[in-house]
């Protein structure tokens, strides 16, 4: 898992509420990216960063939101508007000046009860 | 829209015998592909990548991968498959990059589950 640190490990949120997943790597990475992976649908791209105060949306935006402040952090915040939340999410890295293969977190688990 | 297609859910193997896992892909330009394994409730750990150059690529833990751009496909392989080797395995393709609009993402296939038994 590298330089890549996600807290918390596990995460249980009540219907209705807001949770922020963290990510902070130590790597010097220029890009950070969020995936969630759902059994059987591999992972699917939720927001990515190329630079400081910058991100885009993935294929699966809807609910979530992102800041990109600090090179090192990009925090995930799974909103209500999320209409499935649960599932397990991952957060990568990747050095631009790189072969292109991104790093990954040990992720978290998200459980709504 | 680049793609990856791994048509196989699961693999069975017994240990010391040659493993393949496939992959397909889909992609504009010069394709960018990457195997990557995961353990239960683990991040994914990088195993190799093909930029150009040989077809045959090695990597981590004495994975291999060849590329067949004729076929699409970039298999994945081991000559000896150990009960370790137990995991789920994904294939990616690179999108486009920053000059065509794209940022540089990774496309995933759904994975193949490898199991290795005594």
């Amino acid at each position: 898992d590298g330089g890549i640190t996600q807290s918390p490990k596990y995460l249980f949120r009540k219907e209705g509420q807001n949770v922020t997943l963290s990510c902070e790597q130590n790597l010097n990475h220029d890009a950070m990216y969020w995936y969630r992976q759902d059994p059987g649908q591999g992972l699917r791209l939720i927001y990515y960063s190329q630079i400081v105060n910058d991100f885009q949306k993935g294929d699966i935006a809807e609910g979530y939101s992102v800041s990109r402040e600090k090179k090192e952090s990009f925090p995930l915040t799974v909103t209500s508007a999320q209409k499935n939340p649960t599932a397990f999410y991952l957060c990568a890295s990747r050095l631009k000046s790189g072969g292109y293969e991104q790093f990954f977190g040990p992720g978290t688990r998200l459980t709504v009860l | 829209a680049q793609s990856v297609a791994q048509p196989e859910d699961q693999v069975n193997v017994a240990e010391g015998n040659p493993l393949t896992v496939k992959c397909t892909y889909s992609v504009s330009g010069n394709p960018y592909l990457f195997w990557y394994v995961q353990y239960p409730n683990r991040g994914l750990q990088f195993l190799l990548k093909y930029i150009t150059g040989d077809n045959l690529v090695k990597g981590s833990y004495g994975f291999e991968a060849e590329f067949n751009k004729s076929q699409t496909s970039f298999h994945l392989k081991k000559p000896s498959a150990l009960v370790s080797d137990s995991a789920l395995y994904f294939c990616a393709v690179r999108g486009p990059g920053l000059l065509t609009g794209g940022g540089n993402k990774l496309t995933f296939g759904t994975g193949t589950q490898l199991k290795v038994e005594l």
